[in-house]
């Protein structure tokens, strides 16, 4: 059974940092593209970043690094100079990337830890 | 960036409806749109993929159509346990983008 167990979100003040994890179980993770994908209270899904290729929305850019621990089967997202409009709830999701003509959709989420920004 | 507009924002229901939530895309992406389910406090679920795939596991009453900009869900015989928010995603290419959502809510 997949499993993605998101872990590290909290209380931080503007321009703070947070490191989110991510533990995957129930498939090979090194093979796939994985995403974080953010909801702040009360709104809709916001893609933040993919990494397989990597890439970062406009939003977090220069702020935000992905990384992946393929022996710990572990995702990251390392959050620098953190402003209130961070403040959400981040799923990592799994899948993502287009390769021989096909494009991977993320077929499966986490329940999310929340970040908080505020003083 | 691909902008994704669905509508209606809010869906009002009967269990045993059928019922069509509509996205339309900014600009062609063929087929590759998903369709994502979320219960509150819950992680979003994967219903549909490539606009008219079942994900494994998810009951035959889901469907999916379109292609290019215009796409569709439709859930046929509407359950008690469908009533939640449902989100289009374009993943034809980076950055990938979202629908605003409906709600799905019990009349």
């Amino acid at each position: 059974e997949v499993q993605l167990l998101e872990s590290g979100g909290g209380l931080v003040q503007p321009g703070g940092s947070l490191r989110l994890s991510c533990a995957a179980s129930g498939f090979n993770f090194s093979k796939y593209a994985m995403n974080w994908v953010r909801q702040a209270p009360g709104k809709g899904l916001e893609w933040v970043s993919s990494i397989g290729k990597v890439y970062y929305g406009d939003s977090v850019g220069g702020r935000f690094t992905i990384s992946r621990d393929n022996s710990k089967n572990t995702l990251y997202l390392q959050m620098n100079s953190l402003r209130p409009e961070d403040a959400a709830v981040y799923y990592c999701a799994r899948g993502g990337g287009c390769s021989g003509g096909t494009c991977y959709w993320p077929d499966y989420w986490g329940q999310g830890t929340l970040v908080i920004v505020s003083t | 960036d691909i902008q994704m507009t669905q509508s209606p924002s809010t869906l009002s229901a009967c269990v045993g409806d059928t019922v069509t939530i509509t996205c339309r895309a900014s600009q062609s992406i063929s087929s590759w749109v998903a369709w994502h389910q979320q219960k509150p406090g819950k992680g979003p679920k994967s219903l549909i993929y490539k606009a008219s795939s079942l994900q494994s596991g998810v009951p035959s009453r889901f469907s999916g159509t379109g292609s290019g900009t215009e796409f569709t869900l439709t859930i046929s015989s509407l359950q008690p346990d469908d009533f939640a928010t449902y989100y289009c995603q374009q993943y034809n290419s980076y950055p990938w983008t979202f629908g605003q959502g409906t709600r799905v809510e019990i009349k």
